[in-house]
C-alpha cells in the first residue's frame, strides 16, 4: 500500500458545484497535513495546511480524520479558475520530508 | 511568493554530457529539495540538504549528486545524463517554525530537462 494515496480522477464538475476530494494515509504517526494546487506545467504551491479541528479558508475546506487516516479537501461553488491538480502531502513529527500524493486532477467546465 | 529561482528553466542536452541545475534562495532557509516529477509518478525525492554541507539521498538518487557550499544554493547535478532523467525538476526549500516542528515546502518554478 503506498503511504499516501489520491484518487487521479479527473473530477469533472460544472461551475458553482461542490466537489471534495479525499486523501489517505498510512504512517499512523503522521502529524503534519497539507493541500497543494498545481496547475499545468506550473510548480505546487500552497493551498492551505490541514489543523485537527479543521480549517477553511473561504471557498476551500480541510478536513482530517484521523481515526480514518485520511484528509479530505471540500471546495464550494467551484470556478473555472480552480481546475488544476490538488496534492496531498502528510509529514510525521520528526521530519522535514513529506510524503506527496500523485494529485487528483480537477476539471470545472461552464 | 518565496524567494526561489531555478536555473537554467528549460535545456535540452545528449545522453552521457553531464548537467548542473541550481537552486537559488534568497529566504535563508536551512533545507532544500530536489524533486523530479513525472506522468504517473508525482513528485520523487532525489536529494535533501539539511544545512550548509550536509545532504542526504532521497528515493530516486541514483545517477544525480547534489552540492550545498552556501545556504542559498543547492546544485543538482546529473554526471551523465540518461534520456530516463528527462523530467520536471523542482527544488523546494522549508525550514523550522516557531513551535520547532518543520514548517511547509515551498517550490521553485521548476526546470524542464529533455535529454535526446
Amino acid at each position: 500500500r503506498k503511504e499516501v494515496e489520491q484518487d487521479p480522477g479527473p473530477f469533472n464538475v460544472p461551475e458553482g458545484a461542490t466537489v471534495a476530494f479525499n486523501c489517505t494515509y498510512s504512517n499512523s504517526a503522521s502529524q503534519s497535513f497539507f493541500w497543494y494546487r498545481q496547475d499545468c506545467r506550473k510548480e505546487p504551491k500552497l493551498l492551505m495546511s490541514v489543523y485537527s479541528s479543521g480549517n477553511e479558508d473561504g471557498r476551500f475546506t480541510a478536513q482530517l480524520n484521523r481515526a480514518s487516516q485520511y484528509i479530505s479537501l471540500l471546495i464550494r461553488d467551484s470556478k473555472l479558475s480552480d481546475s488544476a491538480t490538488y496534492l496531498c502531502a502528510v509529514k510525521t513529527g520528526g521530519s522535514y520530508i513529506p510524503t506527496f500524493g500523485r494529485g487528483t486532477s480537477l476539471i470545472v467546465h461552464p | 511568493d518565496a524567494g526561489i529561482t531555478q536555473s537554467p528553466r528549460h535545456k535540452v542536452t545528449e545522453t552521457g554530457t553531464p548537467v548542473t541545475l541550481r537552486c537559488h534562495q534568497t529566504e535563508n532557509h536551512r533545507y532544500m529539495y530536489w524533486y523530479r516529477q513525472d506522468p504517473g509518478h508525482g513528485l520523487r525525492l532525489i536529494h535533501y540538504s539539511y544545512g550548509v554541507k550536509d545532504t542526504d539521498k532521497g528515493e530516486v538518487s541514483d545517477g544525480y549528486s547534489v552540492s550545498r557550499s552556501k545556504t542559498e544554493d543547492f546544485l543538482l547535478t546529473l554526471e551523465s545524463a540518461t534520456s530516463s532523467q528527462t523530467s520536471v525538476y523542482f527544488c523546494a526549500i522549508s525550514e523550522k517554525g516557531a513551535s520547532g516542528t518543520i514548517d511547509t515546502q515551498y517550490f521553485g518554478p521548476g526546470t524542464r530537462l529533455t535529454v535526446l
